[in-house]
């Protein structure tokens, strides 16, 4: 079964720095795909950035990006100038690719708590 | 185009009262996942609809839960006698298609149920 950790259950960065968030993952398969998702107080699910894992460049978002190593199975998220507005839990996800079959079901890791200082 | 809805927003019942929670995914979306988010922890995958059927049921309790998502209305999470440990935030999640590759999952924002 495919497991996702986050080691780090919280963390905090002054605004306008970089922080970075980690995140490993174990899996057989090798089509596959990573997110992290962001959850506000409001506790709404918001996507912040995917990554197909037959790509080899890394994912970007405006201010977010990853640093995906798939053969360390390492998949992190790097927040560049930090808002007051990135507070928030923030979720690794991993979901089977197409040619495994089945749902499109996420397994989750248990989260992180980011602090951002003003 | 209003996004995933769930309701109620928040839902406290009794001990071995029943829990019915309420999912209408975004129009247009026949796909939608159930994940159970106990408190301190992530989401955990409970169960995948399409219209009128019951696709993936591996992440629910063999026993007091069910979901149906029935041809007309929203998709249903029904919990019979909850218990105390039932307590936790419920997330429904809507897709357009088994797309893959450019699907993305729509999340709504959750009913929390405190169990009495």
């Amino acid at each position: 079964a495919q497991t996702v950790t986050q080691s780090q259950p919280e963390m905090s960065v002054q605004e306008a720095e970089t922080v970075t968030l980690s995140c490993t993952y174990d899996t057989s398969e090798s089509d596959y795909y990573l997110f992290w998702y962001k959850q506000p107080p409001s506790r709404q699910m918001i996507l912040v950035i995917r990554q197909e894992a037959y790509k080899q460049q890394n994912a970007t978002e405006n201010r977010f990006s990853v640093n995906f190593q798939k053969a360390a199975k390492s998949f992190s998220l790097k927040i560049s100038d930090s808002q007051l507005g990135d507070a928030a839990m923030y979720f690794c996800a991993y979901r089977a690719g197409l040619t495994q079959g089945g749902s499109e079901k996420l397994v989750f890791g248990k989260g992180m708590k980011l602090t951002v200082n003003p | 185009n209003a996004g995933v809805m769930q309701n109620p927003r928040h839902l406290v019942r009794r001990r071995g009262q029943e829990a019915r929670l309420r999912c209408s995914p975004m129009k247009g979306h026949s796909h939608v996942y159930w994940y159970r988010q106990l408190p301190e922890e992530g989401l955990k995958f409970m169960v995948y609809l399409q219209k009128e059927n019951i696709i993936d049921e591996s992440g629910m309790p063999k026993e007091r839960f069910s979901a149906e998502f029935p041809k007309e209305g929203p998709s249903i999470l029904r919990i019979q006698q909850v218990v105390r440990g039932d307590s936790a935030a419920y997330f429904c999640a809507s897709s357009p298609r088994f797309s893959g590759r450019n699907e993305k999952l729509f999340f709504g924002s959750g009913t929390q149920l405190s169990v009495l």
